[in-house]
């Protein structure tokens, strides 16, 4: 089945404590994406990568890194994690003209 | 970077066509209007996308303004499962989209 994977579903950390949400794609698509969604202000875009190292910024990259060594994964780095960063979470991918596939999500609080 | 502008929320009746709009005045020469849903718990779920012809498939229509300035979501016969956040987006050539903040369509029994 064509599908974006994320993981983990849920996670609680605490300040300051490096983590990696991890993004996998098995549609060999090109560009990838990662979304933060928060209450009131919809679905922003944080980095994205249009091919393997290639990455550029989104509309809220502070706090967050990204890297694409290979074509089917995108994991999203926070070196040192705010509570400013709990957030509902969203990894997506596409390849060409066509429409995105997003994964199911992850939902991330930092205490 | 363009935006777009859709009501925040609008109702149908089961079983009739929803019409659903979008204004992308801004809109520049290569970017695709592409449509969106959220049910409620889940990730975004592409529905449908064009360029400046009006475009079909199982899912929905899109129509798009001559002046590409305004597009139009059509359900033809909305259902319950249809209930759900409706985002229309903007992609550029580089593939940057931008999300509006959506309408929340409610279907009634």
């Amino acid at each position: 089945e064509a599908q974006v994977t994320q993981n983990p579903r849920y996670l609680i950390t605490v300040t300051g404590k490096k983590l990696t949400v991890t993004c996998s794609q098995n549609m060999n698509h090109e560009y990838m994406s990662w979304y933060r969604q928060d209450p009131g202000l919809g679905l922003r875009q944080i980095y994205y990568s249009m091919n393997v190292e290639v990455t550029d910024k989104g509309d809220v990259p502070e706090g967050y890194k990204v890297s694409r060594k290979e074509k089917r994964n995108f994991p999203l780095i926070l070196e040192s994690p705010s509570p400013n960063q709990t957030s509902l979470y969203f990894c997506a991918s596409k390849q060409g003209g066509g429409g995105y596939t997003f994964g199911s999500g992850t939902r991330l609080t930092v205490v | 970077d363009a935006k777009t502008t859709q009501p925040n929320s609008m109702e149908s009746n089961e079983e009739e066509p929803v019409h659903l709009p979008c204004n992308h005045s801004t809109i520049s020469g290569t970017d695709y209007i592409h449509w969106y849903r959220q049910l409620p718990s889940q990730g975004p779920e592409y529905v449908i996308h064009g360029l400046t012809s009006n475009v079909n498939n199982r899912m929905a229509s899109l129509a798009i303004a001559e002046d590409r300035k305004s597009s139009t979501l059509i359900l033809h016969r909305a259902t319950l499962r249809d209930a759900a956040v409706y985002y229309c987006i903007l992609s550029a050539r580089d593939d940057k989209i931008i999300f509006g903040k959506g309408t929340r369509l409610h279907i009634l029994p």
